[in-house]
Parts: C-alpha cells; structure tokens; sequence
C-alpha cells in the first residue's frame, strides 16, 4: 500500500491554529475509524496523540483534536506553543491487519 | 506500567541478517498484537508488519514480504524481528509498538538502530 500524503510542512504562530492533513484512500483513511496522529521529537520514539480519529490519551492536552472527512483526515492544533513544534505522523488501519503511515509534517513553530 | 525494551544497535555488513528483540513487561504480551516499523535516517515511519502473540501468526507488508521474520517466546515475554539479505537501504532505528484494536497504541520501544555498512 503506498503511505498517506501529508504536507512536508506547516508553521504558525504562537496562539494560532495550525491543520495537518492527511490523505489516503477508500481502502484505509475512508473505509475504517482507525485513523491515529502521533508527535515526533528528533531521536525520540513517536508519541500518541491522537486514536480512533478524534479520542485523545490521557495527558494529551484538548489542544490537539482530529477529525476526519472521506478520505482525508486532519489534525488540529489550536493555541499553538513553543513545544509543539516537532514532526506529525498520520497512521491509518488498511485492512487485512496492516497499518499504513503518512510521510509526515514538519510544524515550525515561529 | 507497560515497558517496552529493546536489544542494542547492531551493525552488520550487506546480505546478512540481523535479529531485533523486544522485551515486554506490565502486561500479558499474549493479550496485545505487536507491530514492528521503521525509520531511515531523515525519512518518515514505515510499518513492516504485526504479530500475535498468543498463536503466533503475523502479517508483512509486501516490501518486506520474504525478508522479514517476526517470532515471540511467550516465556520471555520477548518478541523477536528478523529482517535477512540487508542491504545499506535498510539503515534505520526499528521500533517495536504495541496494538491497540485496530491500530498502534502509545506504547513503544526505543528503537534500535540498524547500520549495515561494508
């Protein structure tokens, strides 16, 4: 399966609110509610922040919400800080039990 | 809590193998599917395939179809990856993540990095 078209990259400003996308098809993103965000500091392990298309882990802060529409999913991140800024990584069940990632986002916080 | 350890760097030459394990604790490993991904230096997370623990049965993507080989010891509570005919391509850190469902949860590894260099 190929992996899931995200932008290289987003910025915004401290405050402001910041959209990721991320686009796949009728055979992952669009035919299941398995669609997760995870956060990515250089030299560290991913980190969830998102499942099942818009429930957050415990400790996530309700700045960061997903939702998803067709076969695009989004994550959103409003009030933007300083420690956001990291590489985003959209992952999505594709049936079969196999998972498919995005190419991932660099978000610049400026 | 749920610990998630992995084995140490390894580097190997082109057309060998490697064998990565992952240690887990806080929980029944038989319980939760284990998912294997991979990132090369500067590129984005790439899954390679899953295991179930409590049979035994797993699932690759199809480019690593043939190469890749993912076992557990429920004894150990150890799941193992081994990736063969390596070639410098397959320079990466290796992660282990626990399922969740569907998906992935937020349990991972540290990651081993694999260097194959001549």
């Amino acid at each position: 399966q190929s992996a899931l078209t995200q932008p290289r990259s987003v910025s915004g400003s401290p405050g402001q609110s910041v959209t990721i996308s991320c686009t796949g098809t009728s055979s992952d993103v669009g035919g299941y509610n398995y669609v997760s965000w995870y956060q990515q500091d250089p030299g560290k392990a991913p980190k969830l922040m998102i499942y099942d298309v818009n429930k957050r882990p415990s400790g996530v802060p309700d700045r960061f919400s997903g939702s998803k529409s067709g076969n695009t999913a989004s994550l959103t991140i409003s009030g933007l800080q300083a420690e956001d800024e990291a590489d985003y990584y959209c992952c999505s069940y594709a049936g079969s039990y196999t998972v498919v990632f995005g190419g991932g986002t660099k978000l610049t916080v400026l | 809590q749920v610990h998630l350890v992995q084995s140490g760097a390894e580097v190997k030459k082109p057309g060998a193998s490697v064998m990565l394990s992952c240690k887990a604790s806080g929980y029944t490993l038989t319980y939760y599917y284990m998912h294997w991904v991979r990132q090369a230096p500067g590129q984005g997370l790439e899954w390679m395939g899953i295991i179930n623990p409590s049979d035994g049965s797993t699932h690759y993507t199809q480019r690593f179809q043939g190469r890749v080989t993912l076992t557990r010891d429920t004894s150990t509570s150890t799941v193992y990856m081994e990736l063969s005919s390596l070639r410098s391509e397959d320079t990466a850190v290796y992660y282990c993540a626990r399922g969740s469902g569907n998906s992935l949860s937020g349990y991972w590894g540290q990651g081993t990095l694999v260097t194959v260099s001549s």
